[in-house]
């Protein structure tokens, strides 16, 4: 059963902090997003990435936030320093052709 | 004018009854159209992609797709208590460089 895995699952870290979250995208998949959800601005598309480059990072907070995508097997997205607001529900989904996304389980980061 | 637009509800039909949600967007070259279902604490879930004007049908979902009135819907038929959840409307959207765009959600409850 393919599917898109996430590490952690839940992190709570305090404020400047560097916080690290990694996705292995299904096998074969050639595009990996990464989202932020959080109850008062929804979904929010944070960074994608296809074929390993990197093609649209607009949505990141580019002072605190990299991502990254050193192989076909995993992607990261790091926060240096974390703060209170950066706390929310952390989703990366990968997509093969033609463009269906699947998501993971999600990082729930809380900072502190 | 937000690029995918839903009315967040909360939407509550009874047990047995059609639910309909509804989703409009802002770029008339838009080639791709998916419904998916979060349940709280969870992750979306792919439901339905669709592609061209028309209905499409998958078991109790259908959606519908009016590219001229950049309109999709989705309509639950024998709505069950299960189908509870938020459901988002997620659009492909070839001018802004093939980005998907999610609406903030409709939150279904569906009262047994």
């Amino acid at each position: 059963d393919a599917r898109v895995t996430q590490t952690p699952r839940d992190k709570v870290t305090e404020m400047g902090q560097e916080v690290t979250m990694r996705c292995q995208p299904i096998l074969g998949h050639n595009t990996v997003f990464w989202y932020r959800q959080t109850m008062m601005q929804g979904l929010e598309l944070l960074a994608y990435f296809r074929n390993r480059a990197p093609l649209d990072d607009s949505g990141m907070p580019k002072d605190r936030f990299s991502a990254e995508m050193p192989d076909a097997t995993l992607a990261t997205l790091k926060i240096q320093p974390s703060e209170p607001r950066d706390s929310a529900v952390y989703f990366c989904a990968s997509a093969g052709p033609p463009d269906t996304q699947y998501f993971g389980p999600g990082t729930r980061l809380t900072v502190l | 004018q937000k690029e995918v637009e839903q009315n967040s509800g909360p939407l509550s039909v009874p047990e047995g009854a059609i639910a309909s949600l509804n989703c409009t967007y802002s770029d008339r070259v838009s080639q791709s159209f998916f419904w998916y279902r979060q349940y709280s604490g969870k992750s979306p879930e792919l439901i339905m992609s669709i592609y061209s004007n028309g209905d499409k049908e998958d078991g109790r979902f259908t959606a519908q797709l009016n590219k001229a009135s950049q309109y999709v819907s989705l309509l639950i038929r024998d709505s069950q208590p299960s189908d509870s959840a938020t459901y988002l409307c997620a659009v492909n959207m070839v001018l802004g460089g093939n980005q998907f765009y999610f609406g903030t959600g409709t939150s279904l409850t569906v009262i047994p």
